[in-house]
């Protein structure tokens, strides 16, 4: 069974911290992202990568950098957490775009900053 | 760039009523078609995609969706929901030769006794 994995499904942390949030997936994809979720918002696209140490900005990328080390883990970290960064953050990766391949997700992290 | 509008924000329906989900995109590029569902407290579920071919595009649970170039849209539909239909419904584009998913904002499926 295809995984995608977040290391955490709630998150509570004060402002100022500095925030990891990790994904580990298992299928070898090359492609990975990080998913911001707000109601009424829909997903909107933080950074992704297509390959180990390659990233690029997606539509929402202040505040947050990325590090991608490893092909099966892509880390989303916050610098320096505010409130308005509160919200649910969802990983995803796939090998690409055909009739074969689709894109999985992670459960989702609730990150709450307080 | 390209852009998704989910028309609807909330569905509510009665079970074993029909149901349309209404999604327009746009884009000046071609593009891939995806309907994913949320359940509660979990990530996205892939329903469907057009990816080419045939225009009607049958998925998981007795979906399906038509792409509709000219009017640029991609409808989803059940002839008869289930309670159990109950979720957020995300319509979203890839445009050929890209990498990463651009989603509308969702609409939440309410299927009443």
């Amino acid at each position: 069974d295809v995984k995608v994995t977040q290391s955490s499904r709630y998150l509570v942390k004060r402002t100022g911290e500095k925030v990891f949030l990790e994904c580990v997936q298992d299928m070898d994809h090359e492609n990975m992202f990080w998913y911001r979720q707000d109601p009424g918002l829909g997903l909107r696209l933080i950074y992704f990568s297509y390959d180990v140490k390659m990233k690029e900005k997606g539509d929402i990328p202040e505040g947050y950098s990325v590090s991608r080390e490893k092909k099966e883990r892509f880390s989303l970290i916050l610098e320096s957490a505010s409130t308005n960064q509160t919200s649910m953050y969802l990983c995803a990766s796939t090998s690409g775009w055909d009739k074969n391949t689709e894109a999985f997700f992670g459960q989702g992290t609730r990150l709450t900053v307080v | 760039a390209q852009s998704v509008t989910q028309l609807d924000s909330q569905v509510p329906v009665f079970e074993e009523a029909p149901v349309e989900l209404r999604c327009n995109y746009s884009s000046s590029v071609s593009v891939y078609l995806f309907w994913y569902v949320q359940y509660p407290n979990q990530g996205l579920q892939l329903l469907l995609k057009y990816l080419s071919g045939s225009t009607l595009v049958k998925g998981i649970n007795g979906f399906e969706a038509e792409f509709n170039k000219s009017q640029t849209s991609f409808h989803l539909r059940k002839p008869s929901v289930h309670i159990s239909d109950t979720a957020e419904y995300f319509c979203a584009v890839v445009p050929t030769g890209r990498r990463a998913l651009t989603f509308g904002s969702g609409t939440r499926l309410q299927v009443q006794p």
